[in-house]
């Protein structure tokens, strides 16, 4: 049992680059989200979804994207990298947006943005 | 739009002592979660409080809900150098975030052995 699996856990992009960040969960978790860390900042959240064929906006959602076209998948699209999306960015999932049993996180992507 | 507020934002302790946590809400809470994160780590789910007044203990860890669902703390006694880490409060509110978790900005703490 994989848990949530982030691809890369390290990117450098040049400023414009567009890139995808890859999250993948085998729990059949319903629930899936996108938060970047940045220091002294906790963690916020950009993107969610409560499930396939559903996505909404979190609370800093301009200049990504993201889709949810099957249960395990959830992927995060940066259209024109910028340096302030220089951040870890941690996909998260769980049965329920309410569900007692916490979020289980993937081990981050570390991106900088030159 | 809800903000949950943590406090101490660094805490540095002597193994044995005790550490304490605080979060607080601008509005109030459905439930309220607790995570802990090791330093280059991700966070990690501890446990979640939902009843008004709650108290629940993980061995040397106490979690408390407060009586209005606006506030926790989390309490750590006789700390160990494997405590080490950003323990972060996360809470729910049906009001303005839709409903979703809203992370604290975390306690960072460090013991010195």
């Amino acid at each position: 049992n994989a848990g949530v699996t982030q691809t890369p856990k390290f990117q450098v992009l040049k400023t414009g680059q567009s890139m995808t960040l890859q999250c993948a969960q085998d729990m059949n978790h319903e629930y899936m989200s996108w938060y970047r860390q940045d220091p002294g900042m906790g963690l916020r959240l950009i993107h969610y979804s409560v499930g396939a064929g559903i996505t909404d906006q979190g609370e800093v959602p301009n200049g990504y994207n993201v889709s949810r076209s099957t249960t395990e998948d959830f992927p995060l699209r940066l259209l024109s990298a910028a340096p302030s999306q220089t951040s870890v960015y941690f996909c998260a999932s769980s049965y329920t947006r309410t569900y007692g049993g916490g979020y289980t996180f993937g081990s981050g992507t570390r991106l900088t943005v030159v | 739009g809800q903000q949950v507020m943590q406090i101490p934002q660094y805490q540095h302790v002597q193994e044995g002592e005790d550490f304490t946590t605080y979060c607080n809400s601008s509005t109030t809470l459905s439930n309220i979660q607790w995570y802990k994160q090791r330093p280059g780590g991700h966070p990690v789910f501890l446990i979640q409080l939902v009843k008004s007044g709650e108290v629940k203990k993980q061995k040397r860890l106490t979690f408390q809900f407060g009586e209005a669902k606006k506030n926790s703390s989390l309490h750590i006694t006789a700390t160990q150098t494997t405590d080490v880490g950003t323990y972060f409060c996360a809470g729910l509110s049906y009001g303005g975030s839709q409903g979703n978790l809203i992370f604290g900005k975390g306690t960072k703490l460090s013991v010195k052995p």
